[in-house]
Formats: C-alpha cells, sequence, structure tokens
C-alpha cells in the first residue's frame, strides 16, 4: 500500500503567481488534512476535507487559499497571487478514521 | 487550544549521548503521541501514551506519560546520527479533527 505521495516536492513561484499543491491519500482514506510549516510557527492546521466536501476550514486565509477533493483524483491546495509569506512546507495527511498519515510534503518558494 | 510546550527547543549532542526532551501542558490529556519528521520528510507517529505513569520502548527510545497525564518525555539512549530530526508531541486527534501540535525539539546528532 503506497504511502501518501504529494507533488511536486519543490515548487519555485514569483510573486503574483500561482502555486497548486497536490495530495494523492493512502488508499482507503477518505479523509484529508493539509498543514502548513514555518521555521518560527511550526506544523499548522489549514484544512480538512472528505471527498468533494470541505468540513473545516478554520486554519486557512480567507484570501488567495483554497482546497478541493473531488470524487476522482488527488486533493489540491490552491495558492492565487502567491507572495513571500506564503514560502513554507506544507504537508497533507490522510486518514481512513482517526489516525493521520503524513506525505513527505511540498516545499514552497516565493521569489 | 490546548497549549503544547516542547523543550528544548534545539538540542545538538554527539553520537553515544543520551538525551531528554519534554512535552508539557496546564491540560490534562487522555493520551499523547509523538512523532519524529526526518529532514525533508512529514512526521511518522513514534507511539502514543494512553495511562498515567505509563512507560513505553522503542529500541532505544522511551517514551513516559506523567502521571498527572499533563506531560511526557521522550529519553534517547547512546543517540545515533539516525536519530536527527524534529520530534513533536500531539495530543490525539478525534476523527474529523486536526491534529494541534507543539513546536518540536529539534535534534541534531552528530557523528
Amino acid at each position: 500500500n503506497a504511502g501518501v505521495m504529494q507533488n511536486p516536492r519543490h515548487l519555485v513561484r514569483r510573486r503574483g503567481q500561482e502555486a497548486r499543491l497536490r495530495c494523492s491519500p493512502m488508499k482507503g482514506h477518505s479523509h484529508v488534512y493539509w498543514y502548513r510549516q514555518l521555521p518560527e510557527e511550526g506544523l499548522k492546521f489549514m484544512v480538512y476535507l472528505q471527498k468533494e466536501n470541505i468540513i473545516d476550514e478554520s486554519g486557512m486565509p480567507k484570501e488567495r487559499f483554497s482546497a478541493e477533493f473531488p470524487k476522482e483524483g488527488p486533493s489540491i491546495l490552491r495558492i492565487q497571487q502567491v507572495v513571500r509569506g506564503d514560502s513554507a512546507a506544507y504537508f497533507c495527511a490522510s486518514s481512513p478514521q482517526d489516525t493521520q498519515y503524513f506525505g513527505p510534503g511540498t516545499r514552497l518558494t516565493v521569489l | 487550544t490546548q497549549l503544547l510546550e516542547q523543550s528544548p527547543q534545539f538540542l545538538s549532542i554527539q553520537e553515544g549521548e543520551n538525551l531528554t526532551v519534554y512535552c508539557n501542558s496546564s491540560s490534562v490529556f487522555s493520551s499523547l503521541q509523538w512523532y519524529r519528521q526526518e529532514p525533508g520528510e512529514g512526521p511518522v507517529l513514534l507511539v502514543t501514551v494512553v495511562t498515567g505513569g505509563e512507560v513505553k520502548k522503542l529500541k532505544r527510545l522511551t517514551f513516559q506519560f506523567g502521571d498527572a497525564r499533563k506531560d511526557s518525555s521522550l529519553h534517547i539512549t547512546a543517540a545515533q546520527p539516525g536519530d536527527t530530526g524534529l520530534y513533536l508531541c500531539a495530543p490525539p486527534n478525534q476523527a474529523g479533527t486536526a491534529l494541534i501540535f507543539g513546536k518540536g525539539t529539534t535534534l541534531s546528532v552528530s557523528s
């Protein structure tokens, strides 16, 4: 059973561009969580999704950020008009129920 | 929000040394989880401690849950370079809720 997969592993964007981060959960997992990790802040929850539904987006900035988990295909975290402060490692985790299994992360650098 | 304080924030030691890192809170937890995040990867669950006073061993790692279930410690015996990473604690989440991590202890073991 393959683990949680994220791509790309590294992403470089210029200010104002869009970043699309993909997460393929483990087989059979219907819960996906996105977290952001900044050196000074630690690992923080952003959004929790089940298939086709956003359940909790309390940790996600209200503007420029969106997430989806379509019926088919990976979960996508989308950041529009990126700014330097968006530079961070973004992790997704998938879960069958409660235990969460993390992917290797996408490291976003905004120039 | 249950606040978790982890200490020390950074620890740099030589191979073969012993070390202890701590996870403290003013709140009582039903249980506590420890994760290790290796450089460039996502967090991986190491152990869940459940009972006050419980001690769990994972090879050279010894995890202890405080009697009052407010704190936990991780002791590593004869540290190796492969132990290098970020050690995080978090109370386990219920299904559909996010993990809330402490800021972690960054451990560096040099040979």
